[in-house]
């Protein structure tokens, strides 16, 4: 069946722009994943939810980053006022459960912020 | 809280050969899980193998198998018969299942060469 997806798979954004990154997860899949993996580094935990449910946001570095699942299936990570820290690749993660299920991630966005 | 150790900086195997990469771990939970995926240039991070810490035997998935010694806190990946496609970053990470904390948390990652 289909895996993780995630659009776009690279993003250019100016500093000062907002971005929105969209995550598809596994169907069936409860919980949902955000990381984000600067370079040459392993991937950060930034949050989760399940179903709607975001149930840890400690991971998110400031108040510009939100994320949302309003349906619990898709969902959408939001930077505000993108600052060139921010450039990364964000990599979106679903399980079927919150219990010892195994994640399943997906390709990752590349942002870029110039 | 959890913390992931990957101090090897690269690593180079002849194709055909066995390879190990190194994971240790710091936990102050008794029930845990750990895990490796595998990370090619394109991106995308592969599962490959999950052991928990209560398992009495070492996991195995075709050709991976995870080295798991407790007592070390160390988990490491064996890659047996590499081949040319097994070059790419490798990961380990953990998750404790205490709680509501169902976050992975990374190593640094190793880069895996393959050379013909």
């Amino acid at each position: 069946g289909a895996g993780v997806s995630q659009s776009p798979r690279y993003k250019v954004a100016k500093r000062g722009q907002d971005v929105a990154l969209r995550c598809d997860p596994i169907s069936g899949h409860v919980s949902l994943f955000w990381y984000q993996q600067a370079l040459g580094q392993g991937p950060e935990f930034l949050t989760y939810f399940q179903n709607e449910a975001q149930l840890d946001k400690s991971g998110l570095p400031s108040d510009r980053f939100f994320a949302e699942r309003p349906e619990g299936s898709v969902s959408t990570l939001k930077i505000q006022r993108t600052q060139q820290e921010d450039s990364a690749v964000y990599l979106c993660a679903s399980s079927l459960s919150l219990s010892t299920d195994t994640q399943y991630f997906g390709p990752g966005t590349r942002l870029t912020v110039l | 809280a959890q913390k992931i150790t990957q101090t090897q900086p690269g690593m180079f195997v002849q194709e055909k050969e066995a390879v190990t990469l190194d994971c240790t771990y710091d936990t102050s939970d008794q029930s845990y899980g750990l895990f490796w995926y595998k990370q090619p240039s394109s991106g995308e991070m592969i599962f490959l193998i999950y052991q928990g810490s209560y398992d009495e035997q070492n996991a195995t998935e075709g050709r991976y198998s995870l080295n798991f010694q407790k007592a070390r806190k160390s988990a490491n990946l064996v890659i047996s018969a590499s081949q040319l496609g097994d070059s790419a970053m490798y990961f380990c990470a953990m998750r404790a299942f205490t709680g509501a904390n169902s976050k992975l948390t990374f190593g640094k990652g190793i880069t895996l060469s393959v050379r013909p």
